[in-house]
């Protein structure tokens, strides 16, 4: 299995774009998880998808960000507009259900300019 | 200006050694917890699991304790290896399985050097 992808691997933006950040899950996980990392907080949950639906998104910092999952083997992270706070390394993951081991992707590294 | 970020604690091990890392929880209904390995420019990788039914659990070179009554968790790596160098993160799963929900609470990490 390839693992968790996920693309771009690296995102430049200008304050006030739009930026799609895509990810695929491992192939028979029914759990999705996106996460932010950053220097300042860490790694913290954004928001997970149990069989393509959202769960929990308390974690979204605020209606700027936006996940979806039309199907078990595509999500996005939305961020619109974007700002320079927004620039850290967000990751994917995805398990088999939600209370098991998470299987990371490598990450986009997102910088807002 | 300078940037504030996290202060992660690094702990220093000579090749060979054993080395322990700890992390303390902060909800005592948590009842699931794994452990992960960060390296340089990569996602975390699953390392050792363990469920609040138990207080201890073994891998290959690898240990995880769990003592509830203080809310604290260790990471045992047993013949410290450069290739261990990264940054270790315990996660607990703050779930209410009732519900149906979960909330991962991950802790700030620890750096492991291992000299030669």
């Amino acid at each position: 299995d390839a693992g968790v992808i996920q693309s771009p691997r690296h995102e430049v933006t200008e304050m006030g774009q739009e930026v799609t950040l895509r990810c695929k899950p491992i192939s028979g996980h029914n759990s999705l998880f996106w996460y932010r990392q950053t220097m300042m907080r860490g790694l913290e949950l954004l928001i997970y998808f149990n069989n393509n639906v959202p769960i929990d998104d308390s974690g979204m910092p605020e209606d700027r960000f936006s996940a979806k999952m039309p199907n078990a083997s595509f999500s996005t992270l939305k961020i619109q507009p974007s700002e320079p706070r927004d620039s850290a390394v967000y990751f994917c993951a995805s398990s088999l259900g939600a209370d098991v081991e998470q299987y990371f992707g490598p990450g986009t590294r997102l910088t807002v300019t | 200006g300078e940037s504030v970020g996290l202060h992660l604690p690094t702990l220093s091990v000579q090749e060979g050694d054993n080395s322990i890392i700890n992390c303390a929880y902060s909800n005592s209904a948590s009842d699931y917890f794994i452990w992960y390995k960060q390296e340089s420019g990569k996602g975390p990788q699953f390392i050792i699991d363990i469920r609040s039914n138990m207080d201890k659990r073994q891998g290959q070179r690898v240990t995880v304790l769990l003592n509830k009554t203080v809310k604290h968790l260790s990471l045992q790596i047993a013949a410290t290896q450069p290739g261990d160098s990264a940054v270790y993160f315990c996660a607990e799963n703050m779930g209410v399985r009732t519900s149906g929900t979960y909330k991962y609470i991950f802790g700030t990490g620890t750096r492991l050097k291992v000299l030669a």
